[in-house]
């Protein structure tokens, strides 16, 4: 069965320090995976996705993660971060067969605060 | 590009009561989901659309849950009676074809919508 762990539930940095928040995926062929982020009161918004090709990944904001199929896991990383990066993050990976193929199963979050 | 549509915003109800949700997918989006998110957690897929049809629903409460999406377009999710252990955030997505392999596949939310009940 597919699954996404996300261990940290909350991470404190500080403005300017580097970030990384860790997902891990359980999945019997090659994942897709994703990861979002969730102001208060909002929707998720993409952050960026790996299908395929290139295991480092870019994406939005200035954050990246990479594909790390031995360990699978999926970090998402960011050198530098801001205050305004204050929110949840969530890591999903999209598996299914067939027409389910978009289905995704998310991890349970980690919600990031920024010491100014 | 407008992105995905969902009202009402806010809804609080009294348990046993009912309340019906409302999206608007991206324009051209074949695939649709409802998830639910209950507050400490990532959201989980109730139903999953492909145009007006059902291709996933093993995870929505039949008993108390219903979705249509009749023109294959918007979709409404209904919840009759509602329970406590319902309050959560519903929140509707969008993928240009969630059958493909592929870049189709990406999945885009709305901002939700926000479920008490009391």
């Amino acid at each position: 069965a597919q699954s996404v762990t996300q261990p940290d539930i909350h991470i404190t940095v500080s403005e300017g320090a580097s970030l990384e928040l860790r997902c891990n995926y359980s999945y019997g062929a090659t994942p897709y995976l994703f990861w979002y982020v969730q102001s208060p009161g909002q929707g998720l918004q993409l952050l960026l996705k790996y299908f395929s090709g290139d295991t480092l990944v870019q994406g939005i904001k200035g954050f990246e993660a990479e594909f790390k199929r031995s360990q699978s896991s999926f970090n998402l990383r960011k050198p530098s971060v801001h205050w305004s990066d204050a929110a949840e993050y969530f890591c999903a990976v999209g598996a299914g067969r067939g027409s389910t193929l978009g289905r995704l199963y998310f991890g349970r979050g980690t919600q990031l605060t920024v010491w100014p | 590009e407008a992105g995905v549509a969902q009202s009402p915003r806010y809804k609080i109800i009294e348990k046993r009561q009912s309340v019906a949700f409302w999206c608007n997918p991206i324009s051209g989006h074949a695939t649709l989901y409802w998830y639910q998110q209950i507050l400490g957690q990532g959201p989980k897929l109730l139903i999953q659309f492909q145009n007006n049809g059902v291709v996933d629903d093993s995870q929505l409460p039949k008993d108390r849950f219903s979705a249509e999406r009749l023109k294959g377009v918007d979709s409404t999710l209904k919840i009759q009676p509602a329970k406590l252990e319902d309050s959560a955030v519903y929140l509707c997505a969008s993928s240009l074809d969630g059958a493909s392999r592929g870049r189709g596949n990406t999945i885009y939310f709305g901002e939700g919508s926000w479920l008490t009940v009391v």
